[in-house]
């Protein structure tokens, strides 16, 4: 079974703090993507990786940054966070062997306050 | 611009019913479609994916159809019961996007004993 995993379920953070959302996955994908959920607004994609070091922005890519360092890790910074930034947000997968099927994660609860 | 829309937006049903729901896509170019399922305050589930050259998929009581000529995709459900009660969320990936998935703003079931 694939597995994707997400570092916290639920985030409380301050207006201003930088934060870090990490996403990990087992089944060796090359692609890894960031979504953020909003209720009226639906998922919308915030940064997405073809490869490690590699990153194309999404939709809404402004006041985000990602890294992908390792293959199976990608993670998603918010370099200042504000209180619009309060959300869920989901990481997914995919891969070739697996004809491109996304695989999501648990998501994340994030609350800037 | 690729869209994809999902009709109805919500469906309330007794229990046993068969339904089905429905997903329309903008761009014939499509690669892969594929049905989530998500629960208040969780992640997606990957229920089924079609690709472009498949007309149908099958998992148990469910069953996707992709019809690429009419930009249509339709998720049947047979039997339903009260724990089917989720939304449910088609997506769609077009050739030359790197896999992204478009998604659609999704359908809120309820199954009613």
């Amino acid at each position: 079974d694939v597995k994707v995993t997400q570092s916290s379920r639920y985030l409380v953070k301050r207006t201003g703090e930088k934060v870090f959302l990490e996403c990990v996955q087992d089944m060796d994908h090359e692609n890894m993507f960031w979504y953020r959920q909003d209720p009226g607004l639906g998922l919308r994609l915030i940064y997405f990786s073809y490869d490690v070091k590699m990153k194309e922005k999404g939709d809404i890519p402004e006041g985000y940054s990602v890294s992908r360092e390792k293959k199976e890790r990608f993670s998603l910074i918010l370099e200042s966070a504000s209180t619009n930034q309060t959300s869920m947000y989901l990481c997914a997968s995919s891969g070739w062997e697996s004809s491109y099927e996304q695989y999501f994660g648990p998501g994340t609860r994030l609350t800037v306050t | 611009k690729q869209e994809v829309t999902q009709i109805p937006a919500a469906l309330s049903v007794p229990e046993g019913e068969n339904l089905v729901l429905n997903c329309s896509f903008t761009d014939s170019a499509i690669y892969n479609l594929q049905w989530f399922r998500q629960d208040p305050g969780k992640g997606l589930t990957s229920l089924l994916l079609i690709q472009s050259s498949q007309r149908e998929q099958t998992s148990g009581r469910l069953n996707a159809s992709l019809d690429k000529s009419s930009g249509r995709s339709t998720l049947y459900i047979a039997a339903s019961q009260p724990g089917d009660s989720a939304t449910y969320l088609c997506a769609a990936s077009f050739s030359g996007g790197y896999n992204k998935l478009i998604f659609g703003a999704g359908t809120r079931l309820a199954v009613h004993p």
